[in-house]
């Protein structure tokens, strides 16, 4: 079957390192992969994209990589603050029905 | 949120009844999304739709209908709500392409008793 999967547990973290969050996939070849950002209450937010043929993409603290081998991207943010407290989501568009696929999500807690 | 407003923000409502959840957008965008968000669930879609007067069915459509009249308005009706129902709901914009980055609105919980 195909699945997309976000660890479920929280991650904390302390202030200042860097947080690593895994997406990974099953049965997919997705085209591309973006990353979310939601707080709770809200809508998620747009934060990165990365193609099947990008390796690595970056924003200011945020770092995402992608390969496709493994079926995995992975996101990090960089001196974590504990403004980064939040879900984030990864979702997977998919050339075959034009739609993207998420995940659930993980939690992130940054600790001051 | 992108200029993305939902209506209402909260809705209780009972089992066997109409709802109807409006998405209203200031953006201009040619594609707009519903899709609900359940606890250890990604976004699931329901509907989408890619210009007035055309939609289609996402992962979960049963029990769902849209009506797009105009641009900037995208409405979710649950013909006869059920609890299963219950949910957070999501609308979203895109510019072009169907998967291209996409904006939410601030959501819609609702209630099915």
């Amino acid at each position: 079957s195909q699945k997309i999967e976000q660890n479920s547990e929280a991650l904390n973290i302390q202030e200042g390192k860097t947080a690593t969050l895994t997406c990974n996939y099953t049965n997919y070849s997705p085209a591309y992969l973006q990353w979310y950002r939601q707080d709770p209450g809200r809508g998620p937010v747009f934060l990165l994209l990365i193609r099947e043929n990008e390796k690595e993409k970056r924003k200011e603290r945020l770092k995402v990589t992608f390969d496709t081998t493994l079926k995995q991207s992975l996101f990090h943010i960089t001196a974590s603050q504990p403004a980064d407290s939040a879900t984030y989501l990864c979702a997977l568009y998919m050339d075959s029905n034009y739609q993207l696929i998420w995940g659930a999500g993980t939690k992130l807690i940054i600790k001051p | 949120d992108a200029g993305i407003t939902q209506s209402p923000r909260h809705k209780v409502t009972e089992t066997g009844t109409p709802v109807t959840l409006r998405c209203h957008q200031t953006e201009n965008h040619r594609y707009m999304y519903w899709y609900r968000q359940d606890p250890g669930h990604g976004l699931r879609l329901i509907h989408y739709s890619y210009g007035v007067k055309d939609t289609d069915k996402g992962e979960v459509s049963d029990g769902y209908s849209v009506s797009r009249s105009k641009t900037e308005d995208f409405l979710l009706t649950l013909e006869s709500a059920t609890s299963s129902q219950t949910s957070v709901y999501f609308c979203a914009i895109s510019d072009s392409v169907v998967a291209d980055t996409q904006y939410f609105g601030p959501g819609t919980r609702l209630t099915v008793l």
